[in-house]
């Protein structure tokens, strides 16, 4: 079975200016996560989808959107970035239950 | 406010070794517990997870201890092995009436080092 698959794997973008990143789930996966990594904050819960709906949601400005389409791949956008945005963005999927998120290898942002 | 602590940044052991890594969480609605190992521009990779029902689970080389009273968890690597040397973080979540655990909260990871 293929992984939780990020595209692009590195993105450098300008301050201001916006990005949308991607994630494909494991096949039969319907619940997807995104988590931001930065060396000061850690890992941070973004949001969930699952059937594309938004299921939870952390804390985190409205500049932070998401959305997941009907065949479970999901995208994240953030406007109007900053440089506190520079971040390894991952995406993680799971099945039903009590079944463990399995993450992607992350988009690395870097915001200049 | 840090509702899962490892206090520990890093950790050395020896090969054939036992390597125990330690977690608190303060959430008590906290009911179900991960461990997960990263190495260097890979995502996390799930090793094991507890239900707070339990107070055990082994997998293989693995095995997690859970404390509730204590608001406590651990990972026993035995033995360790040098490519088990990774950053390995414990995460908690609980399912709020929902049907999956997509919202993990993770704590800041301990280095380990495990020596030839």
């Amino acid at each position: 079975k293929a992984g939780v698959t990020q595209t692009p794997r590195y993105l450098i973008k300008t301050r201001g200016q916006q990005v949308t990143l991607s994630c494909s789930p494991i096949s039969g996966h319907r619940s997807v996560s995104w988590y931001q990594q930065t060396p000061g904050q850690g890992l941070q819960f973004l949001f969930e989808y699952f059937s594309e709906t938004q299921r939870n949601k952390g804390n985190f400005p409205g500049r932070f959107s998401g959305r997941q389409f009907s065949n479970s791949r999901s995208e994240m956008n953030v406007s109007t970035l900053e440089l506190g945005d520079s971040a390894l963005y991952l995406c993680a999927s799971s099945g039903q239950g009590n079944s463990p998120l399995h993450f992607g290898n992350g988009t690395r942002l870097t915001v200049t | 406010d840090q509702q899962v602590k490892q206090n520990s940044p890093s950790l050395s052991v020896q090969e054939g070794r036992i390597s125990i890594l330690n977690c608190d969480y303060t959430n008590s609605m906290f009911d179900y517990f991960l461990w997960y190992k990263k190495y260097p521009a890979e995502g996390p990779t799930f090793l094991i997870s507890i239900s707070s029902i339990k107070d055990k689970n082994e997998d293989g080389r693995f095995t997690v201890f859970l404390n509730k009273s204590a608001k406590h968890l651990s990972l026993h690597i035995v033995p360790s092995q040098p490519g088990d040397s990774a950053v390995y973080f414990c995460a908690a979540t609980f399912n709020a009436g929902g049907t999956s655990y997509g919202k993990l909260t993770f704590g800041q990871g301990t280095i380990l080092t495990v020596h030839p």
